[in-house]
C-alpha cells in the first residue's frame, strides 16, 4: 500500500460544480503540500499545511492530523482548473512522498 | 524575483552515457530538492540539499548523484544511463526545506535511447 493515497484518480465535472479531492496518508508528517500540474509539466504549489484549513481564492485545503487525511476543495470550478492535483507529505527528514495524482477535467 | 530555472529543458542521450542537469533556485533560497517524474511511478524524491550539504536521498541507485554550490545552484548527475531513466526531472527551491512552500522549476525532459 502506498504511503499516500489520493481519490479519485480521475474526476470529470461541469463548470460551476464544487470539487473535492482527497488525500490519505499512513505516516506521521510535518507538513502536507497540495500541488497543481498543468499539461507541459509545470508544477505550482497551491498550499502547504501542517494543521487546520487554508483558503486562497476559490481553493480551500483542510487537514485532519488525527485522521491522517486532507482534502482540497474547488468552488465554482472553471475549465482553467483542469489539471493534475498532487498531494505530497513530508514524513520528517528532508524528503517528500507523493500521491499518484488526481486528473481533473472541467467541461464548459 | 526570477523563478527557478533548469537547464537544459530537453535532452536526448543514449544508454551508457552520463548527463548533468542544472538548477538555479530563487534568490535567497538555500534548499534545493530534486524529483523524478515518470508515467509509471509518478513523482519520486531524489535528494535535498541545503547550504551545500545533502540532507536526504531517496531510494535511487548510486548512479544518481548531486551537489550544491555556495551560491545555492545545484546540479544532478546520472551516470551509465539506462532506458528507464527517461523522465521529467524537476527541481524545487525553498527557504529552509521541504516543509516550506516549494517553488518548482519547469523541468528537464530526459530521453534515453
Amino acid at each position: 500500500k502506498n504511503e499516500v493515497e489520493q481519490s479519485p484518480q480521475n474526476l470529470t465535472a461541469q463548470e460551476g460544480e464544487f470539487i473535492t479531492i482527497n488525500c490519505s496518508y499512513s505516516v506521521g508528517i510535518s507538513a502536507l503540500h497540495w500541488l497543481q500540474q498543468h499539461p507541459g509539466g509545470g508544477i505550482v504549489s497551491l498550499f502547504m499545511l501542517s494543521s487546520g484549513k487554508k483558503k486562497h481564492g476559490r481553493l480551500i485545503a483542510t487537514i485532519n492530523i488525527q485522521e491522517k487525511h486532507s482534502s482540497l476543495h474547488i468552488t465554482a470550478s472553471h475549465p482553467r482548473d483542469s489539471a493534475v492535483y498532487i498531494c505530497a507529505v513530508n514524513p520528517g527528514a528532508q524528503k517528500l512522498v507523493f500521491g499518484q495524482g488526481t486528473r481533473l477535467t472541467i467541461n464548459p | 524575483k526570477a523563478g527557478v530555472t533548469q537547464t537544459p529543458r530537453y535532452l536526448i542521450k543514449t544508454r551508457g552515457q552520463q548527463v548533468t542537469l542544472s538548477c538555479s533556485p530563487i534568490s535567497g533560497h538555500r534548499s534545493v530538492s530534486w524529483y523524478q517524474q515518470t508515467p509509471g511511478q509518478g513523482l519520486q524524491f531524489l535528494f535535498e540539499y541545503f547550504s551545500e550539504t545533502q540532507r536526504n536521498k531517496g531510494n535511487f541507485p548510486g548512479r544518481f548523484s548531486g551537489r550544491q554550490f555556495s551560491n545555492s545552484r545545484s546540479e544532478m548527475n546520472v551516470s551509465t544511463l539506462e532506458l528507464g531513466d527517461s523522465a521529467l526531472y524537476l527541481c524545487a527551491s525553498s527557504l529552509a526545506g521541504v516543509s516550506d512552500t516549494q517553488y518548482f522549476g519547469p523541468g528537464t525532459r530526459l530521453t534515453v535511447l
